[in-house]
């Protein structure tokens, strides 16, 4: 079984704007970790965020945490076309084992 | 450096048949997983290892199995391949020094079983 759910399971926006992208979980977690996957390719870690953290900037990612509601987004300001490939999260309730969502799949269009 | 390389990229097999998908890594990491991708889903955990000689099995291990007789290398054999295991198998490997980092992945084999 998948620790984490994704909301939404596909995004459609244009170049410019704002996406965000929503996750949950069932367990307590070391950190929970975005990663992004161009299609047909591996996966990318975009960024990390302890469980004592939340929330965390980098460049144009902010992610944020909510232990409490055992839920994180990661927010894509000013996307670009380069941005379209497919979201996951994924849970780490130590010895690095990941357990990842199933995925949004962002698509920016021009 | 390489990162994380896995031979092969493509690879069609008969049931029944036997392989193994080979992982290999550059950064001196000490944590290596071996995950499995199913269309519209996200990965799932195969087998992870979190050192030279040390492995445990994670959600999905049936029908499959690793060693890791090197911090480099972490193989993982299919022993009768059948047609449920059609997938993209990812490797990846992390730093346990609270693996800021997350994983670093490699780019795949497609395994298609007929």
């Amino acid at each position: 079984s998948q620790q984490g759910e994704e909301d939404p399971q596909a995004l459609s926006i244009q170049e410019g704007e704002n996406a965000t992208m929503n996750c949950s979980y069932k367990t307590s977690i070391n950190n929970l970790q975005w990663y992004r996957q161009n299609s047909g390719r591996g996966l990318v870690h975009l960024i990390l965020i302890r469980s004592n953290e939340r929330e965390k900037h980098s460049g144009r990612l902010r992610v944020t945490l909510d232990t409490s509601k055992k839920s994180s987004s990661l927010l894509i300001t000013a996307s670009r076309a380069a941005d379209t490939a497919s979201y996951f999260c994924a849970t780490d309730k130590g010895a690095q084992k990941l357990v990842f969502g199933q995925g949004t799949r962002l698509t920016i269009n021009p | 450096n390489a990162g994380v390389t896995q031979t092969p990229k493509f690879q069609v097999l008969k049931t029944g048949q036997s392989m193994t998908l080979q992982c290999a890594q550059d950064m001196n990491h000490e944590y290596m997983s071996w995950y499995r991708q199913d269309p519209g889903m996200g990965l799932r955990l195969i087998h992870y290892s979190v050192g030279a000689g040390i492995t445990d099995q994670g959600e999905v291990p049936n029908g499959y199995n690793v060693s890791r007789s090197t911090t480099e290398d972490f193989p993982l054999r299919l022993l009768s391949a059948a047609p449920s295991q059609t997938s993209v198998y990812f490797c990846a490997s992390c730093s346990p020094t609270g693996g800021i980092y997350g994983y670093t992945f490699g780019s795949g084999t497609r395994l298609t079983v007929v």
